[in-house]
């Protein structure tokens, strides 16, 4: 089993719609979560670190669930802007990186 | 949020060649910099993590003679490529994190290598 594992999509939605990921990771001692945005042959860019309470930045909300080992990411009303690969981050316990492989939206017209 | 700059953010590359990728952190102190590879359409793989003043951690399977990196400053950590051949070419990108992690990564711009 993978330790950071993501469905790689494509998710197609149009504008306007909300749309879910999920991120399921294994070890249960990890410490750290983070969502990244990569646009194609770009680097990773921060989204939002997740907080065990959940937060929310604008049209974008985390969320945790240490019991069911899964962080999710919400985006409502989806612009044309929002097109990209979504990576799941996780520390482990030695302050390493777990990287998913990511999933890929497009937001369509 | 913390500066990342790498350079070069392209380079090709005849097979046999070696190729430096420098990456440097412009407005905080990187004691620890990690380098990833990442191939189309896959994620990033961590290839090896570099302390300041000490050598570096290889990842499992990564040779630590073709990938040769130094980190012999706080602003500096750089990754050759040696003896480059085509299945080399990838996209490598290096990130570091502020003192205290494991908060955010901060990732510099990547650096698409090609070899023919």
């Amino acid at each position: 089993r993978k330790e950071v594992e993501q469905d790689p999509g494509p998710f197609n939605v149009p504008e306007g719609a909300t749309v879910a990921f999920n991120c399921t990771y294994s070890n249960s001692a990890s410490q750290s979560f983070f969502w990244y945005r990569q646009d194609c042959r770009k680097e990773p860019k921060l989204l939002m670190s997740v907080y065990s309470s959940g937060n929310e930045d604008g049209r974008f909300t985390a969320q945790l669930n240490r019991a069911s080992q899964y962080i999710s990411l919400l985006i409502r009303d989806s612009k044309l802007s929002d097109s990209a690969t979504y990576l799941c981050v996780v520390t482990s316990g030695t302050y390493k990186y777990i990287f998913g492989t990511g999933t890929r939206l497009k937001v369509l017209a | 949020g913390a500066v990342v700059s790498q350079h070069p953010s392209w380079v090709i590359c005849k097979s046999g060649t070696s190729v430096k990728i420098e990456c440097r952190s412009l407005d905080f102190q990187a004691t620890t910099m990690f380098w990833y590879r990442q191939f189309p359409k896959q994620s990033l793989m961590l290839m090896a993590t570099s302390n300041e003043g000490s050598k570096a951690t290889y990842e499992q399977g990564v040779e630590k003679d073709k990938f040769l990196i130094n980190h012999a400053s706080l602003t500096l950590s750089t990754l050759t490529v040696t003896s480059a051949h085509p299945e080399d070419s990838s996209f490598y990108i290096c990130s570091s994190r502020l003192a205290g992690g494991p908060g955010e990564l901060f990732f510099g711009e990547g650096s698409r290598l090609t070899v023919l």
